[in-house]
């Protein structure tokens, strides 16, 4: 079975800050991929970044970078130069072979002007 | 638009009726996915489709509900004698199949269930 773990329910950062958003996550795969999923308020989800975990690099999108730790299994999530458009509900994820998705159970972040 | 519908957003609906819902995924995507998301909680797997087939059921996918997809294409979600338990947020996913590789998921708008 695989799990996620969000530990923090919430964070907050000032705008123009930068904030990183924790996850640990447990698989009995070798060939598994991360990611960060954003879902704002009252909208859809979307894709923030992706990580597979053959990769040794940390990916980057951006603003947004990961800090993945593949011996601890952890992933963490750095946001850069925060916006007032940042403010969502992040989620981590995980999927290996059976194509299925699990999540965390998520952390609000808001961002403070 | 060409991403992921869903249709209907919102739907209020008394114990013990029945009610579908509905998802158009991305036209060339192969796989679509149904999760479900209560308030407060990551989304949960229910099931999904390659093409046509549903190749997994969650264990959370009750005899209540059923999904199909018949023509590989659209995608409806039926819950039965609706419970109070089954109000959520029921998101709909779809990825196209790359040999090897685990494309990424995207998602719909989600419809809200209330059930009263």
């Amino acid at each position: 079975a695989q799990t996620v773990t969000q530990s923090q329910p919430e964070m907050s950062v000032q705008e123009a800050e930068t904030v990183t958003l924790s996850c640990t996550y447990d698989t009995s795969e070798s060939d598994y991929y991360l990611f960060w999923y954003k879902q704002p308020p009252s909208r859809q989800m979307i894709l923030v970044i992706r990580q597979e975990a053959y990769k040794q690099q940390n990916a980057t999108e951006n603003r947004f970078s990961v800090n993945f730790q593949k011996a601890a299994k952890s992933f963490s999530l750095k946001i850069s130069d925060s916006q007032l458009g940042d403010a969502a509900m992040y989620f981590c994820a995980l999927t290996g072979a059976n194509s299925k998705l699990t999540f965390g159970k998520g952390i609000t972040l808001s961002v403070r002007p | 638009d060409t991403g992921v519908s869903q249709d209907p957003r919102h739907k209020i609906t008394k114990r013990g009726q029945n009610v579908t819902f509905r998802c158009d995924p991305i036209s060339e995507h192969n796989r679509l996915y149904w999760y479900r998301q209560t308030l407060g909680q990551g989304p949960e797997f229910l099931t999904y489709f390659q093409n046509e087939a549903q190749l997994e059921k969650s264990r959370l996918l009750s005899d209540r509900f059923s999904a199909e997809r018949p023509k590989g294409s659209f995608s409806t979600l039926e819950i039965q004698r609706t419970e109070q338990g089954d109000s959520a947020m029921y998101l709909c996913a779809s990825s196209p199949i790359r040999q090897g590789w685990q494309e990424t998921q995207y998602f719909g708008p989600g419809t809200r269930l209330l059930v009263l």
